[in-house]
């Protein structure tokens, strides 16, 4: 079937503007995860969603960040009043749930490049 | 200090090279380990996990942690071209949830 989406694929903006990224994860998947990849580093994890739960938003960086899901569907990131330093791959991943062993399957990113 | 340090590389082998891929860590509560392979341009896809310490096997690959010494390796016998990506250690204290990734290291394995 198909896998985790992610739009678009890459997204150039001027320092100071609003972007939204999106992710359509696996059909039937109750967890979402948003990840931050920057260049030379390893993935920072920003926020998961769980089914009907309150989101874990443990890992945003500031309050230029905030995500929403629809029920267990499509869930947008937002930055508002981006800033060079959130140039960036964002990750999407989706699971099953978030069972010990529940793998998490990745979209192919967005990247994020803020001039 | 991170909490999970890996070289970045490029770590660049001939076809058929054993590959030994490490990562180190500062958390003594990680108690679960996994590897990653990321090639250019896509997501990570999960390649091995384990849960504490010892060894686990699956076909070419073995991955080893040792909690003691706070390390944990991938190995890849025989490596191909096609093994040519991004490897990335991830461990958390529960499972899949809330996953600590180190930086990667690049693999480049020449024909």
């Amino acid at each position: 079937g198909a896998g985790v989406s992610q739009s678009p694929s890459n997204k150039v903006t001027e320092k100071g503007k609003d972007v939204e990224l999106r992710c359509d994860p696996i059909s039937g998947h109750t967890a979402l995860y948003w990840y931050r990849q920057r260049l030379g580093q390893g993935l920072e994890f920003l926020i998961y969603f769980q089914g009907n739960s309150a989101p874990d938003k443990s890992g945003l960086p500031s309050d230029r960040f905030s995500a929403e899901r629809t029920g267990e569907s499509v869930s947008t990131l937002t930055i508002q009043r981006t800033q060079q330093e959130d140039s960036a791959v964002y990750l999407c991943a989706s699971s099953l749930g978030t069972g010990v062993w529940e793998t998490q399957y990745f979209g192919p990113g967005t990247r994020l490049l803020v001039l | 200090q991170k909490e999970v340090e890996q070289d970045p590389g490029p770590l660049s082998v001939p076809e058929g090279a054993i590959v030994s891929l490490n990562c180190t860590y500062s958390n003594s509560a990680f108690q679960y380990f996994m590897w990653y392979r990321q090639y250019s341009r896509k997501g990570p896809e999960l390649l091995m996990y384990t849960y504490s310490s010892g060894n686990k096997e699956d076909g070419r690959f073995t991955a080893q942690v040792d909690k003691s010494s706070k390390y944990i390796s991938l190995f890849i016998r025989d490596s191909q071209p096609s093994d040519s990506a991004t490897y990335l250690c991830a461990m958390s204290v529960r499972g899949f949830q809330k996953l600590v990734f180190g930086t990667g290291t690049r693999l480049l394995v020449s024909p």
